[in-house]
């Protein structure tokens, strides 16, 4: 079955960086690209980014250019998403979804999300 | 980019249906039929309900049902149950290679 595991709750101080992993399993990594979404307390979903495991192809948000770096490493199928100069703004859970490649609307299934705080 | 506009709230009584509606511009959900749905219950991931504006996924209940028309798009639960008492979204693809959602709507079954 496909499962996207993640890693645990980070806290970090602000003006730090953070790094969440999302390791997949249950299918072959490289046929589906992954997205990074976030969504805090409360709110709603906020969609950061996109990456292509088969490539070197990825594509952010732009409100999170130059913030935001998504890595993958195919050999242990793990996706990573780096967040850096953290502010409380940046507090939020954050999630990895696979989908069907050219199709970046259709998350089919999702990580259990990691829970980012950035306090001092 | 803005998010998709969807009503803050919808409610209706088992059995009835209701409509909850996503509107962008001609840049995402008019230009392209790239429009999903999301249904998330609290503390738990978000679950693709409808792919490609109509399109249901394996195991999701016909009840559920989806289209579209200019720029709105537009997700029907028919039949409430109390079980579909969450936060839907909407998203969509967009003419910059990115995607957007809606703001959420939260059902309530009365």
């Amino acid at each position: 079955q496909v499962q996207l595991v993640q890693s645990g709750a980070e806290v970090k101080k602000p003006g730090a960086s953070v790094k969440v992993s999302c390791k997949a399993s249950g299918y072959t990594f490289t046929t589906y690209d992954i997205s990074w979404v976030r969504q805090a307390t409360g709110q709603g979903l906020e969609w950061m980014g996109w990456m292509n495991p088969d490539s070197t192809n990825t594509g952010y948000a732009q409100k999170f250019q130059g913030r935001v770096t998504l890595t993958w490493d195919t050999s242990i199928s793990t996706a990573y998403m780096e967040l850096t100069s953290l502010t409380s703004e940046d507090t939020a859970v954050y999630y990895c979804a696979r989908f069907p490649r050219h199709q970046l609307a259709r998350h089919d299934y999702w990580g259990q999300g990691s829970l980012v705080t950035v306090s001092s | 980019q803005s998010a998709l506009t969807q009503p803050p709230s919808a409610s209706g009584s088992p059995g009835q249906s209701v409509t909850i509606s996503c509107t962008g511009t001609s840049s995402d959900v008019g230009g392209y039929n790239h429009v999903s749905w999301y249904q998330q219950h609290p503390g738990k991931a978000p679950k693709l309900i409808i792919y490609e504006v109509t399109k249901r996924p394996s195991g999701v209940p016909d009840r559920f049902s989806g289209s579209k028309s200019g720029n709105t798009a537009s997700l029907t639960v028919s039949g409430l149950q109390a079980e579909d008492e969450a936060d839907y979204y909407c998203s969509s693809y967009t003419s910059s290679n990115t995607l957007i959602f809606g703001g959420g709507t939260k059902l309530t079954v009365l």
